[in-house]
This record gives C-alpha cells, structure tokens and sequence, in this order.
C-alpha cells in the first residue's frame, strides 16, 4: 500500500541546515508529486514545497532562498534542506502525495 | 498568494447534529475546465492531515458520506450530517489552483 515516511533531525542548532528524507513506498515518484507540509506547535498547515513527477519543483516565495527539495526516483526518498533555521522553524514536518500523508517528524530548533 | 479564510464552529456541537464550516478565496478557484480546484482535510488530535474532499465536492476515497463539500468560485461549505465523536478535529481548506498552494487557518470541532 501506498506509504510515506519522514525522517531526521529531532533537533538542529540556530543557524544550522535541516536535513529531512521522504522515503515513499506503493507508488512512483515518476508518477506522483510529493509536497513538503509543515506545522509549527498549535499552529495552522504551511506548504512549503512540491517536487513533482517529473523532476520539477516549486517553492513557497517565503521560504524560496532557504530551501530546496530533490529527490533520488531510485531510492524512492525526496530530500528537504532548508538553511539559516531559526526558532520560528520548529515545527512537524510532512510529505504528502495529497491524498497520502507521512507520519511528520517533529523538529526543534534549538541550542 | 492566494489567502484562504475560514470561518468558527459554535462549539461544541451537540452529537448527532450537523455542521457546517465555511472557507472563503481571496480569487476564484473555478478554473477554464470547470472545476473547483479546493480540497478540504481533517486532523485529529495528535494525527497527520487526512484528505476528505478534493475539487469542492468530490469526496476522497473511504470517507464517510456525512461529508460534504459545496460552494461557487470563491465561497464554500463543507457540511458535516450527524456528528460523531470521530469527526472531532482541526479542519483546513486548501486551495490547489496556483502555487503556493495555501491553507485556511482550520476551524476546530469539538463534541458535546
């Protein structure tokens, strides 16, 4: 069946980079975009990316010049990296093909 | 950007009564092939989003029919018949017309 896994960091120092993987299972990612959702604590959902299926992606503007997303079709894994992390960015983070949506991993931002 | 607003519940909702929860587009998400590029979601407590309802009214696979979704280009309704414990979450409009896609701020329901 079709499955998402998030994983990484629980925790990153200010300033540092977040690395996250999307490992996908039951489905292509030459098939299906897969977009990158986070959500701070007791707050609304930010979309913050999408790698679709064929290799493109888009951005959210507010986030543009910290992150970028890629991914490996032969690992089925999408990569998030986002640099310069602050506070503001702890947060669940989740992959989601829309109808399928990962577990989310929780990441702190803190010293 | 497109601005998605979302209106309250007068929680908490008796049992077995209905509700409705509103969300409003800053821009009209009724494209040139005649759908409604809006999805509605649901999350539970201490559980991801689930996807309930994808171009205004089409309900996702395995939902329950007491969901419903409605609306025109820019105003819409998801309705919610005979209330149950289950159905007791976060709810967020989306919409997938332009990039970013943008979410509603969520309206909460709660059970009597």
């Amino acid at each position: 069946q079709v499955q998402l896994k998030e994983s990484g960091p629980g925790l990153v120092q200010p300033s540092q980079t977040l690395s996250l993987t999307c490992t996908v299972s039951g489905f292509s990612l030459m098939d299906y975009s897969v977009h990158w959702v986070r959500q701070p604590p007791g707050k609304g959902l930010e979309w913050m990316g999408r790698m679709k299926y064929d290799g493109d992606t888009y951005y959210n503007s507010a986030l543009k010049s910290r992150l970028s997303i890629s991914r490996d079709t032969s690992k089925s894994q999408v990569f998030l990296k986002m640099n310069s992390l602050q506070t503001e960015d702890t947060a669940i983070y989740y992959c989601t093909g829309g109808l399928y949506w990962g577990q989310g991993v929780m990441v702190t931002v803190s010293s | 950007d497109i601005v998605m607003t979302q209106g309250a519940l007068p929680n908490p909702v008796p049992s077995g009564e209905s509700a409705s929860i509103t969300c409003q587009s800053s821009k009209s998400l009724l494209y040139s092939d005649g759908k409604t590029y809006l999805n509605w979601y649901l999350q539970r407590p201490g559980q991801s989003p689930q996807l309930l309802i994808y171009w205004m009214s089409t309900r996702a696979s395995g939902v329950s029919d007491r969901f419903s979704g409605s609306g025109s280009g820019t105003d819409f309704t998801l309705k919610i018949s005979r209330v149950e414990a289950e159905d007791v979450g976060v709810y967020y409009c989306q919409q997938f017309l332009e990039f970013p896609r943008t979410f509603g701020g969520g309206t909460k329901l709660e059970l009597k």
